[in-house]
């Protein structure tokens, strides 16, 4: 099966760096996404680890740790605009078109 | 822009009356997907075409399905919608790859009276 474990809830101040983490356990892995939603909107790409270590776009970075099976999305300078859900996905096993997504993070930002 | 289009934007259906959702894409990705959401949780895969090839996944109610007439749509539709089926249903759409994201469409918001 396929499970991937995220804090439910996070708080952070505005100007502040924080850290969503990602546990997962899988069959087969693939590599790690990471998606932000706004209540009442669709999900939106952020940014997928296939190799372990960090990848940065802007203020958002990812990283992958294959041998702990952990990942994580760092969040810097946080603005209020940054408030939303971010779920970490990964690929089936067996069927890499489509991804199974995490529980979920619901990130406050607070001024 | 290139985008994923879900019509409409919010649905309202009646206990057991049949109700199709819409999807269409300009993007020419190989893969659709429809997703179930409720409310703080995570998006649910029910299914998704690679191409005309459709993949069902093993928990997905019989009541759910869906049709591929192209590449640029594809249609859920629920047979028999019941108070539990009330969610946000997204599609999204990809090349297909390992490491290609979703564009996910706005959703539609499906209530049951």
């Amino acid at each position: 099966g396929q499970s991937l474990e995220q804090p439910s809830e996070v708080t952070a101040v505005e100007g502040a760096i924080v850290q969503i983490n990602c546990t997962y356990q899988t069959s087969g892995f693939y590599g790690l996404s990471w998606y932000q939603q706004h209540d009442g909107g669709a999900p939106t790409f952020l940014s997928y680890n296939a190799l372990d270590g960090l990848e940065e776009t802007g203020r958002f970075s990812s990283f992958l740790s294959r041998s702990d099976s952990y990942g994580y999305l760092l969040l810097q300078e946080l603005q209020m605009k940054d408030s939303a859900s971010y779920f970490c996905a990964a690929p089936v096993s067996g069927g890499y078109q489509k991804v199974t997504f995490g529980t979920g993070t619901k990130l406050q930002v607070i001024p | 822009d290139a985008m994923v289009i879900q019509n409409p934007r919010y649905q309202v259906t009646q206990f057991g009356k049949p109700v199709t959702l819409s999807c269409s894409q300009t993007l020419n990705h190989n893969v659709m997907y429809w997703y179930q959401q409720k409310s703080s949780q995570a998006p649910k895969l029910l299914f998704h075409y690679y191409d005309k090839d459709f993949n069902n996944e093993a928990d997905t109610p019989d009541n759910f399905q869906s049709r591929r007439p192209n590449t640029s749509f594809c249609f859920l539709d629920i047979r028999s919608p019941g108070l539990g089926d009330a969610a946000m249903y997204l599609c999204a759409t990809s090349r297909g790859g390992t490491g290609d994201g979703y564009t996910f469409g706005s959703g539609t918001r499906l209530t049951v009276v």
